[in-house]
């Protein structure tokens, strides 16, 4: 199956800097989503972007679906931007998601 | 936001108890998942429908089975449970191929203790 690679696996951030998290996948997709989960568990859809550059306040995401990765940009990074952010991609539209192993981010005050 | 709501949030139960997970929602989704997840670890697809009557075996090996009766219900139900199926159980619903794209929505998950 397909294989979804995400880095950095850890991310520690000062409050109100930038970063950038990337997710690499082995194959085409039509579907791929980024998503945060909270400290409690829950998942929270960020971005539908199989394809193209999406933006939604202060994140942004861009995704390059010839050369296989995709980048979510988060800026002036707030402690409750904390969580782990997880990239999942699917080989068709209305297919299943694989995960990738996410990207623990810590956003200090 | 989503409406899709699973119970129990929090469980722990003993080793060879029957238990379920329910979740539902009440959005019309024809597709509903559940995946496993440890702590801090990626999802896993453990069982997947399409529509009523219709369920599938996932990624992930599971002793879990699920049943698909009603459109906006996906209960997971473990037979005996034991504590390697200590795990967060989280489900999800999606509408499939639309313009606006096969967004997928979860509920807030079941933690799950087996000792």
């Amino acid at each position: 199956g397909i294989q979804v690679e995400q880095s950095p696996p850890d991310l520690i951030l000062q409050e109100g800097a930038n970063s950038t998290l990337r997710c690499n996948f082995s194959d085409s997709v039509n579907n791929l989503q980024w998503f945060h989960q909270n400290p409690w568990g829950q998942l929270i859809n960020l971005f539908y972007i199989p394809s193209g550059t999406k933006q939604n306040g202060r994140l942004s995401a861009t995704t390059v679906a010839t050369e296989r990765y995709s980048l979510l940009y988060i800026s002036s990074s707030q402690t409750t931007d904390s969580g782990v952010y997880f990239c999942a991609v699917g080989e068709t539209s209305g297919s299943r998601l694989t995960f990738g192993e996410g990207t623990q981010l810590t956003v200090n005050p | 936001e989503a409406d899709i709501y699973q119970t129990p949030r929090y469980l722990v139960i003993g080793t060879g108890k029957k238990i379920t997970l329910e979740c539902s929602q009440t959005m019309g989704h024809d597709k509903m998942y559940w995946y496993q997840q440890d702590p801090g670890m990626e999802l896993h697809l453990i069982h997947y429908s399409y529509g009523v009557n219709s369920t599938e075996k996932g990624d992930l090996s599971s002793e879990s089975t699920v049943s698909r009766i009603r459109t906006e219900h996906f209960p997971l139900t473990l037979e005996s449970a034991r504590p390697s199926h200590t795990s967060q159980y989280l489900c999800a619903s999606s509408i499939g191929q639309t313009t606006s794209g096969n967004t997928i929505y979860f509920g807030e998950g079941s933690w799950l203790t087996v000792v």
